[in-house]
């Protein structure tokens, strides 16, 4: 079965602390993976993806397909950060580029 | 300058009365996603259209149709809603299949 975990639903820190939000799935094969972000009254937005191998407002993901994780790390969280997201993996044999969605996970970034 | 539009923002509608949501982009993207978000749970993804071509998912209810009239909108139909189809309803679009997905905001859509 194709799932995304996303075991922690609120992850709280302080600011200028290290953040790590956890993704883990299940997928037979070389997954797409990606995070999406939401913030707060607004929509649903591409943070990065695996495959840019990209740092994004100082967010990056690493794949470890041992694992079968994709985990979201921060070295120093801001306040900015606080939203909801959402881990996403496409899986490419169905070549419809839909996306399965983990629960997500809310980060409060305190002052 | 909204990319993808959804209309309404909130829809009530009665258990059983038939109910259209709205989607709208500006982006002359190829492909348009319906995803369906139930209170605290993931978005799931109820069918897509790669231009004209309609892609259900299999196990997508009857209840739901989607039309897709022309490259910039896209409707989601419920036929006969129940209380259980309660949910935000999510609209994306790509300019591929396995490019970015661009999200309007949702449609809330409450069952009375």
């Amino acid at each position: 079965a194709q799932r995304v975990t996303q075991p922690e639903k609120l992850l709280s820190v302080f600011k200028g602390a290290p953040v790590e939000l956890k993704c883990n799935y299940s997928y037979s094969g070389s997954p797409e993976l990606f995070w999406y972000v939401q913030y707060s009254r607004q929509r649903l937005q591409l943070l990065l993806r695996h495959i840019s191998r990209e740092s994004i407002k100082g967010f990056t993901a690493d794949l470890n397909k041992g694992e079968t994780s994709f985990h979201l790390k921060k070295p120093f969280a801001q306040e900015e950060d606080s939203a909801m997201y959402y881990c996403a993996l496409s899986p490419p044999s169905s070549n419809t580029g839909k996306l399965i969605f983990g629960q997500g996970t809310t980060l409060q970034v305190k002052p | 300058d909204a990319m993808v539009i959804q209309n309404p923002r909130y829809q009530v509608t009665q258990f059983g009365k038939p109910v259209t949501l709205s989607c709208s982009q500006t982006l002359n993207h190829n492909v348009m996603y319906w995803y369906q978000q139930k209170s605290s749970q993931a978005p799931k993804l109820l069918f897509h259209y790669y231009d004209k071509d309609f892609n259900n998912e299999a196990d997508t209810p009857d209840n739901f149709q989607s039309r897709r009239p022309n490259t910039s909108f896209c409707f989601l139909d419920i036929r006969s809603p129940g209380l259980g189809d309660a949910a935000m309803y999510l609209c994306a679009t790509s300019r591929d299949r396995r490019y970015e997905q661009y999200f309007g905001p949702g449609t809330r859509l409450t069952v009375t």
